[in-house]
């Protein structure tokens, strides 16, 4: 196993912007997270896919958010007209199939919205 | 939906000495239990896991116990070193609900 890849590491943007992470999950996992973590706290749930449905959503995943797995495999996460508080730590996990619970999970995409 | 507590958000301890960071969940179904350690900058990363079939799991020096009736369960390491210093996360999830509920954390610091 390669590891889950987060790109970019780092993303600084102004306000209203949009901006597109991506996570490249470990080989064969075909379950994928998302996860948002502020700065003193534990990770908030986003959304989950297995293989490109993606079966849960959470309510912090307001409509300016948007996520992908066009083909099971990579995934991207787009934040449309970002504002302030969608400064945080943008983590992705990945799941083997046959441990259903087991999540690793990426370096992340520490985003700042200026 | 599950919350997850976890106590204490701060921890000092000597060098050599054991560690303990506990949690608490809420909701009975959840039944697989994972510990992470994050370091600054990184990802967390598994450490320990524990299904709710077993009462205690160690590997090393890392242990977790689970108490389902009480439903708290608790990492314990032993003979702690400089590199385990960093921050730690209890987590829980429920058979047919994917996400992983995480309490908020203990900065762990190893003082030498």
């Amino acid at each position: 196993d390669t590891g889950v890849s987060q790109d970019p590491r780092h993303k600084i943007t102004k306000r209203g912007q949009n901006v597109t992470f991506r996570c490249d999950p470990i080989s064969e996992h075909n379950r994928l997270y998302w996860y948002r973590q502020t700065l003193g706290q534990g990770p908030e749930f986003l959304t989950y896919f297995q293989n490109e449905a993606q079966l849960e959503k959470s309510r912090l995943l307001s409509d300016r958010f948007s996520a992908e797995r066009p083909k099971g495999s990579f995934s991207t996460l787009e934040i449309q007209r970002t504002e302030q508080g969608d400064s945080a730590m943008y983590l992705c996990a990945s799941g083997r199939r046959g441990r259903r619970e087991t999540q690793y999970f990426g370096p992340g995409t520490r985003l700042l919205v200026l | 939906g599950e919350n997850v507590e976890q106590h204490p958000s701060t921890l000092s301890v000597q060098e050599g000495d054991s560690a303990v960071i506990k949690c608490t969940y809420s909701d009975s179904a959840s039944n697989y239990f994972p510990w992470y350690k994050q370091e600054l900058g990184k990802g967390p990363q598994l450490i320990i896991d524990i299904r709710s079939n077993v009462g205690e799991k160690k590997d090393q020096r890392i242990a977790v116990t689970l108490n389902k009736t009480a439903k708290h369960f608790s990492l314990h390491i032993t003979e702690t070193q400089p590199e385990d210093s960093a921050v730690y996360f209890c987590a829980a999830s429920s058979g047919g609900n994917e996400k992983l509920t995480f309490g908020t954390g203990t900065r762990l610091t190893i003082i030498p």
